[in-house]
């Protein structure tokens, strides 16, 4: 799996958009873009995932560059109970039933 | 629904003592996984099943067992616990591998001290 660099942390105003980076240099062409959060002292939460297009959902917006190199997940109103840490792993669907790989990620402070 | 259910919440154990960690989904789910997260860090995969009767060793596997007896149940047993096994674990399961949204359902945790 292709390895991901995100920020240790970010800060956010109450109400405005949050935009959370991730870079995935070395994505392969078949490796989608998940992004999973949790939130303190609860188990991760999946969120969204991509593979080439940009994606919405009911919780947020994925935005993938063309060469794919990198992503930017914005939650459009974040609320304070979106303090969490934000994970952005690359993986090949389908390609392994070991899980997902899940590194130190963004913690994200969502100030009142 | 209830989803992924881990018993117990919190547990301390004396070194060398052994315990069970439990784990049950109710979404039919064929994986289930063990994670395990250290303070300030990101999740570690200790085991997976990918069925009833099938298990296999994850990143950090030493020191655990697991066992798959059904679809539903996962349990992560402890044999002689350690102080490096305090952690937080987590169970997940998810659905078929061959479906692009490889979702991972968590349940809630067990805080896990060992002294």
């Amino acid at each position: 799996d292709a390895k991901t660099t995100q920020p240790t942390s970010m800060d956010c105003a109450e109400g405005r958009a949050a935009n959370l980076p991730c870079n995935h240099s070395t994505i392969s062409g078949n490796e989608y873009v998940y992004w999973y959060r949790q939130i303190h002292s609860q188990g991760p939460q999946y969120i969204i995932h991509g593979l080439k297009n940009n994606e919405t959902n009911e919780m947020a917006s994925l935005i993938i560059t063309e060469d794919r190199k990198s992503s930017t997940l914005i939650l459009p109103h974040a609320t304070l109970r979106d303090t969490a840490v934000y994970y952005c792993i690359v993986r090949v669907a389908g390609g392994g039933a070991d899980g997902l790989t899940f590194g130190k990620g963004t913690h994200l402070i969502i100030q009142p | 629904n209830a989803g992924v259910t881990q018993t117990p919440k919190f547990r301390i154990l004396k070194i060398g003592q052994s315990m069970t960690l439990q784990c049950t989904q109710d979404m039919n789910h064929n994986y289930m996984y063990w994670y395990r997260q250290d303070p300030g860090m990101g999740l570690k995969l200790i085991y997976y099943s990918v069925g009833a009767g099938i298990t296999d060793k994850g990143e950090v596997p030493n020191g655990y067992n697991v066992s798959r007896s059904t679809t539903e149940d996962f349990p992560l047993r402890l044999e002689l616990a350690a102080p490096s096994q305090t952690s937080v674990y987590f169970c997940a399961s998810s659905t078929s591998r061959t479906a692009p949204n490889e979702k991972l359902f968590f349940g809630s945790g067990t805080q896990l001290s060992v002294l």
